[in-house]
């Protein structure tokens, strides 16, 4: 049983570029959320996709944007990166109604 | 807003050297208090939810507590692979979609 899949693993960026980053939930999760863990830090909530749509955000700027699919796989997307952005993000699936969330590996961002 | 400081930062144990990990938090309305395990480079990996206070769960060397204002993750005789970090996280009534992280403590058991 396939978990949360996430892609690239790593990805180096410069300053003012457009990032994509990818997830697909575990099998039988239809909730993906998003977070952003900065180095030594616990991770930090971005936004949460249910049924194609953003259902909860996060204190981050409108620079961060997101997508679901039908099969349910999310897609994040960060503009105009900036070096604080440099962090691991973090998928995390559930089912609707549970509590409990299963995260991927991530992908190691660096901006540069 | 809801708050989780977990303490210490770090912990150094020999061992078979038992200790105690500690989860302050503030939330309002709380509807789970989880624990995970965070191995470098990698995603968090579940451990134990807790809902109410009084309650308690085990795995193996590892038992969490909880009462109204803080969490406890005991670790009995510890071994080498116990070595990671270990997040402490809230979801709260108001953010019920969102966990909230404490910044973890980073735990090294030396053989």
């Amino acid at each position: 049983d396939a978990g949360v899949t996430q892609s690239p693993t790593h990805l180096i960026k410069t300053r003012g570029q457009q990032v994509t980053l990818r997830c697909s939930p575990k099998s039988g999760h239809d909730t993906v959320s998003w977070y952003q863990q900065a180095l030594g830090q616990g991770p930090q909530f971005i936004f949460q996709y249910y049924e194609e749509e953003e259902r909860q955000r996060g204190n981050f700027p409108d620079r961060f944007s997101g997508h679901q699919f039908p099969n349910y796989s999310s897609e994040l997307n960060v503009n105009a990166l900036l070096l604080g952005d440099s962090a691991l993000y973090l998928c995390a699936s559930s089912l609707p109604g549970t509590y409990g969330y299963t995260f991927g590996s991530g992908t190691r961002l660096t901006v540069v | 807003e809801d708050q989780v400081t977990q303490s210490p930062e770090a912990l150094r144990l020999q061992e078979g050297e038992s200790s105690s990990l500690n989860c302050s938090y503030t939330v309002s309305g709380l509807r789970g208090l989880f624990w995970y395990r965070q191995d470098p480079g990698k995603g968090p990996e579940f451990l134990f939810t807790l809902y109410s206070a009084g309650e308690e769960k085990e795995k193996e060397r590892l038992k969490a507590t909880l009462t109204k204002k803080e969490s406890f993750l005991h670790i009995t005789a510890p071994k080498p692979e116990d070595s990671a970090t270990y997040l402490c996280a809230v979801r709260g009534e108001q953010g019920a979609q969102k966990l909230v992280f404490g910044q973890g403590t980073r735990l090294t058991i030396n053989p």
